[in-house]
C-alpha cells in the first residue's frame, strides 16, 4: 500500500512551460501537507506547505483537495533552476505526530 | 543562515561493523529526527527524539538503531551490526517547534560492503 503516491517523470519541459505535479495520499487523518525539492544527492528542502485554500508563492501554487486526498503543484514560467524532483509529503496522522510521509518524486527536467 | 550539519560526508563500512552517524541540529531547535532513502527509493522516517527521549520510531528502526544526544549539541545514529540493505543516505532534521518545518542536513551516505 503506497501511502503517498506520485507519477514519477520524468517530465521534460521548455524553459518557460507550465508544468503541474499530482499527489494522492491514502491517509485521511493526516495532519499537514507539503511540497519539497530535492536535487541530485542533496537534500530535500521545504518548497511550499500547502493549505486547503490554495496557497501561491511567486511562480509556484500548490492545492490541496481533503475530500479526494490529491495534492498538487502548479510551476508557471519554468526556469532551467527549477530542474529537480520534487516530493510530496504528508505530515503524521496522529496529533503530537510529526513524523513526515514522503512520496517517491517527480522528476523535473527543463529544458533550454 | 543557521544550518543543520552531518558527519562524516560518506561512511564505508565493512557488513558487521557499527557505525556512528553525527548531526549538528540548528542550536534552538527541540525536535530531531533520522530519516533514510535508499538510492533511488524514497524519504523514509527513522525515528524522532524530543526532550531527551524517542517520541516515534518506525518499523526500520529495530533493535539494531539507536540515537543519542550527549552533549546538548550533538544527535547521532548508531548501528550496531550493520547489513548490507543499510546502504543509503541517512538524513539528519531538525525542528524549532510545533508546526514548524524540519530542516534537513546534506546527509551521511552510507555504504556496507
Amino acid at each position: 500500500r503506497k501511502e503517498v503516491e506520485q507519477d514519477p517523470g520524468p517530465f521534460n519541459v521548455p524553459e518557460g512551460a507550465t508544468v503541474a505535479f499530482n499527489c494522492t495520499y491514502s491517509n485521511s487523518a493526516s495532519q499537514s501537507f507539503f511540497w519539497y525539492r530535492q536535487d541530485c544527492r542533496k537534500e530535500p528542502k521545504l518548497l511550499m506547505s500547502v493549505y486547503s485554500s490554495g496557497n501561491e508563492d511567486g511562480r509556484f501554487t500548490a492545492q490541496l483537495n481533503r475530500a479526494s486526498q490529491y495534492i498538487s503543484l502548479l510551476i508557471r514560467d519554468s526556469k532551467l533552476s527549477d530542474s529537480a524532483t520534487y516530493l510530496c509529503v504528508v505530515r503524521g496522522s496522529g496529533a503530537g505526530s510529526y513524523q513526515l510521509t514522503f512520496g517517491k518524486g517527480t522528476k523535473l527536467s527543463v529544458i533550454p | 543562515e543557521p544550518e543543520v550539519t552531518q558527519t562524516p560526508s560518506h561512511q564505508v563500512t565493512q557488513m558487521g561493523q557499527e557505525v556512528i552517524l553525527r548531526c549538528v541540529p540548528i542550536s534552538n531547535h527541540l525536535y530531531f529526527y533520522w530519516y533514510r532513502q535508499i538510492l533511488g527509493q524514497k524519504v523514509e522516517f527513522l525515528v524522532s527524539f524530543y526532550n531527551n527521549e524517542i517520541s516515534e520510531k518506525s518499523e526500520i528502526f529495530d533493535d539494531q538503531f539507536s540515537v543519542e544526544r550527549p552533549d546538548g549539541s550533538n544527535f547521532t545514529l548508531k548501528i550496531r551490526s550493520t547489513k548490507l540493505e543499510d546502504s543509503a543516505m541517512y538524513f539528519c532534521a531538525s525542528r524549532v517547534g510545533s508546526y514548524n518545518e524540519q530542516f534537513f542536513g546534506p546527509g551521511t551516505r552510507l555504504t556496507v560492503l
